[in-house]
């Protein structure tokens, strides 16, 4: 298996534009769990999928922030409009049966 | 308030010692405890679970220790290799077999040096 596939590895956007990161979880996998992460506050859950549907959003930092979850094979987290303090580490993770979480390569932003 | 709180927040070994990372959590109700590898650049990976009934377990030379009574955990790393330079981070899960429920720790960032 590839693992939990994400993209763009890294971006650089300047504040107020729109970003999209996107995510493949494992084939399978029911669980989809959307990350950021920061030397400040280390790894803070946003939002998480069971079966597609959103279970829990509240992490999610405010209305600029959205995440969408069409298909088991497929996720998006959207930032519109994006600010400097948006820039961290952005991960995807997803899990099955079991306890285990996988998780992506993480997608690195950088808002100017 | 449910914490977990890592020490030290990192460390340098040379090549070949042991080392001992610590996790201390106030977070109830208690399901299990994580222990996961973060490589710089790279997404944690999984080491080791351990549940409110193990007190220890292992992944090659990698050795978790849980005491749910004083609510702390170690991991203990055995004749470390470069490859073991990482933050290592602690999780605690709130509820069985709910995976968002867990509260991550800060990590420690650990660096062998040769």
């Amino acid at each position: 298996d590839a693992g939990v596939i994400q993209s763009p590895r890294h971006e650089v956007t300047e504040m107020g534009q729109e970003v999209t990161l996107r995510c493949k979880p494992i084939s399978g996998h029911d669980y989809l769990f959307w990350y950021r992460q920061t030397m400040m506050r280390g790894l803070e859950l946003l939002i998480y999928f069971n079966n597609n549907v959103p279970i829990d959003d509240s992490g999610m930092p405010e209305d600029r922030f959205s995440a969408k979850m069409p298909n088991a094979s497929f996720s998006t987290l959207k930032i519109q409009p994006s600010e400097p303090r948006d820039s961290a580490v952005y991960f995807c993770a997803s899990s099955g049966l079991g306890n285990t979480i996988y998780f992506g390569e993480g997608s690195w932003l950088t808002v100017v | 308030k449910n914490q977990v709180e890592q020490s030290p927040q990192s460390l340098i070994i040379l090549e070949g010692k042991n080392c001992t990372l610590q996790c201390n959590y106030t977070v109830s109700p208690f399901s299990n405890l994580r222990w996961y590898k973060q490589d710089t650049g790279r997404g944690p990976v999984s080491l080791t679970i351990m549940t409110f009934s193990e007190n220890t377990k292992s992944n090659g030379r990698y050795t978790a220790t849980l005491d749910a009574d004083t609510k702390q955990s170690s991991l203990h790393i055995t004749a470390s290799q470069l490859s073991d330079s990482a933050s290592y981070i602690c999780v605690v899960s709130l509820n069985a077999g709910n995976n968002r429920k867990l509260i991550w720790g800060l990590g420690t960032s650990l660096a062998v040096n040769p």
